[in-house]
């Protein structure tokens, strides 16, 4: 079993939908959850982190479910810019990041 | 402010030759952490450097090592290259404790 799994997508939404993620992660231990875009043939770059009383960006929502050991991330009113590959982390160490990537979820926001 | 600089961009180089990446880290941040990216997979954690030690290593082969420098910068090596070993590697810097991650944009290596 892969430590984080995520449903590969791709997903085709038309502008101004809400779609929601979801991954689950296998090790009970992990401390803390991100949330990581990454654009074709670019870096990751930080969403937003996770926070076990769920928390809002915008037009992002992530809420972690620790006894079922999932994370979700919702996105209200799709943008074409959302387009992307959204990242799905999780840290075991709560000290410095040696990061779990799971492989991420396609977003494909069409006009 | 600069944030996190690898070089070089693009690398090609045949099966059993070495190569060496390198990564300088954002501005403030002391730590730093390589990854390894396969086409459609999501980062890999090769290993950790801070003060200059490996602190943390992924399930990566000793044919991968590195270099923390006492500017902080870093080098990985890869030898013995196979062409699995073709990906984009990423550097991402941080500063001690919980800080998040800068990624830089990547060294895209190709193993031929």
């Amino acid at each position: 079993r892969k430590e984080v799994e995520q449903d590969p997508g791709p997903f085709n939404v038309p502008e101004g939908a809400t779609v929601a993620f979801n991954c689950t992660y296998s090790n009970s231990a992990s401390q803390s959850f991100f949330w990581y875009r990454q654009d074709c043939r670019k870096e990751p770059k930080l969403l937003m982190s996770v926070y076990s009383s769920g928390n809002e960006d915008g037009r992002f929502t992530a809420q972690l479910n620790r006894a079922s050991q999932y994370i979700s991330l919702l996105i209200r009113d799709s943008k074409l810019s959302d387009s992307a590959t959204y990242l799905c982390v999780v840290n075991i160490d709560t000290g410095r990041r040696a990061l779990t990537f799971g492989s991420g979820t396609r977003l494909q926001v069409q006009p | 402010d600069a944030g996190v600089t690898q070089s070089p961009t693009h690398l090609i180089k045949t099966r059993g030759q070495q190569v060496t990446l390198r990564c300088s880290p954002k501005s403030g941040h002391d730590t730093v952490s390589w990854y390894q990216q396969a086409l459609g997979q999501g980062p890999q954690f090769i290993f950790q450097y801070y003060e200059e030690e490996e602190r943390q290593r992924g399930n990566f082969p000793d044919r991968f090592s590195g270099h923390q420098f006492p500017n902080y910068s870093s080098e990985l090596n890869v030898n013995a290259l196979l062409l699995g070993d073709s990906a984009l590697y990423l550097c991402a810097s941080s500063f001690t404790g919980d800080s998040p991650l800068h990624f830089g944009n990547g060294t895209r290596l190709t193993v031929t």
